[in-house]
């Protein structure tokens, strides 16, 4: 099974608060989990990445949890800001043949954070 | 990492025409790759793009449909041909060095078709 499903869609937050969001895979040949930042009008950058020996891993205000057996990892997103408000995709990849790291996408799930 | 440059950035086009977007990158990359992005969805692949090698398509994608350039280790081009209103998307190009594990995205081409 290829699918990464992530939810919520869409989530509104309070400036300050937390953002949690959650993703779930079923293929245990992942081997790396990133998550992926976009703004209106630009491509997806990459965020943060854990790969699966480790439970978590922290970067700023940004943290993903990672859960091996249940298989599912989160992001949180700690102090919220109004330039926080983007749209974010979990993801997990494998190495495909030629030697690259094949990725597939969650469904994406759009951040508000008002002030 | 790479900085991809990505152009047109939009464009409006009429139907049964054809658009080639063109994909810069500041370094040489071995892999380069062509998404479709529809509005407020996820990205799809359409197809993987080897210098000096035909591209490979995802399933629901064709040459026919889609010809993919790739003339050096910098540069590739896509074309949408004999456009429709369907083909009305966010089409993004994307790079991964060897041995590396995240995806760099150029800023993408927003395309509608009228």
């Amino acid at each position: 099974q290829q699918q990464v499903k992530q939810s919520p869609q869409s989530l509104i937050v309070q400036k300050g608060g937390i953002s949690i969001i959650n993703c779930a895979y079923e293929n245990t040949a992942f081997d790396y989990f990133p998550w992926y930042q976009q703004f209106p009008g630009k491509g997806p950058a990459l965020l943060i990445a854990i790969r699966p020996d480790v439970s978590e891993k922290k970067e700023g205000r940004f943290t993903i949890s990672f859960n091996k057996s249940a298989k599912q990892f989160s992001l949180h997103i700690m102090d919220s800001q109004p330039g926080d408000s983007a749209t974010y995709f979990c993801a997990a990849s494998m190495r495909g043949s030629g030697g690259y790291q094949k990725v597939t996408f969650g469904t994406g799930t759009k951040l508000q954070v008002i002030p | 990492s790479a900085v991809i440059s990505q152009k047109p950035s939009r464009d409006i086009c009429q139907r049964g025409t054809s658009l080639t977007i063109q994909c810069q990158v500041d370094s040489q990359v071995t892999m380069m790759f062509w998404y479709r992005q529809q509005p407020g969805q996820s990205l799809t692949l359409i197809a993987t793009a080897n210098q000096g090698s035909e591209a490979t398509y995802e399933s629901g994608f064709v040459i026919d449909k889609f010809p993919i350039s790739r003339p050096n280790l910098t540069f590739s081009t896509l074309t949408v041909s004999n456009m429709s209103p369907e083909d009305s998307s966010i089409y993004l190009c994307s790079v991964i060095h060897r041995g590396n594990y995240g995806y760099t995205f150029g800023s993408g081409t927003r395309l509608t078709v009228v």
